[in-house]
């Protein structure tokens, strides 16, 4: 069965420092990638989407960047975190059909 | 581009009262339709989905969704809630042909035993 994998479960950040995020899927090839952002209220924001090794699409112009070195694993990343990159970062893998399927998520702090 | 509403933000019931969740979304072309649910500190996982076919689906826990074309509506349903059924729900719209699903900005529910 598939499994994905999210690490580190929380994270606390000063601004100004670097960020990376991994996410990592089990029992699957060539999964559609996400990353979101959840904030209280306001649903599910796409940060990115990758269809495969390299292609990444970015669909709010943001201080984070994404990357996908290999087929199962997708990295959030920022050079220099801002107080408002704090949040509930989730990863998901999408099967043929759209069905989304949620990593346990990272909770960042930025202060 | 696509939209999705969910009018109901905070939904308090007590146990036992029955449950209707709205959801409509905005583009008329083919979709596939999908209830989300997150339960206090799990992951978000399917509740159910709408591909094709009979447009009343069942999915996990006793509930089910009506796909309703003519009103572009996929609306959650419950008969009989349960403290357990606690809970953050989404709904999501994936537009045919689109590898991007459109959310909902959700809707917490809180069942009072």
């Amino acid at each position: 069965s598939q499994t994905i994998h999210q690490w580190p479960a929380t994270l606390v950040q000063p601004v100004g420092s670097p960020l990376s995020l991994e996410c990592t899927v089990e029992g699957t090839s060539n999964p559609n990638l996400y990353w979101y952002r959840q904030a209280a209220g306001r649903g599910l924001q796409l940060l990115f989407y990758s269809v495969g090794i390299g292609q990444i699409s970015s669909e709010v112009p943001q201080n984070l960047s994404a990357s996908r070195p290999q087929d199962r694993q997708f990295i959030l990343s920022s050079k220099k975190l801002l107080l408002s990159d704090s949040g509930f970062y989730l990863c998901a893998w999408s099967d043929r059909m759209g069905t989304q399927y949620f990593g346990p998520g990272t909770r960042l702090l930025v202060l | 581009a696509q939209s999705v509403s969910q009018h109901n933000h905070h939904v308090i019931l007590s146990e036992a009262a029955s449950l209707e969740l709205g959801c409509n979304y905005s583009y008329g072309g083919t979709v596939n339709l999908f209830w989300y649910v997150q339960y206090p500190g799990q992951h978000l996982q399917l509740l159910l989905k709408y591909f094709s076919g009979d447009p009343l689906v069942k999915g996990i826990k006793g509930f089910e969704a009506e796909f309703i074309k003519s009103k572009f509506s996929f609306n959650l349903r419950k008969p009989s809630v349960q403290w357990s059924d606690t809970a953050e729900y989404f709904c999501a719209v994936l537009s045919g042909g689109s590898y991007i699903p459109t959310f909902g900005r959700g809707t917490s529910l809180i069942v009072h035993p």
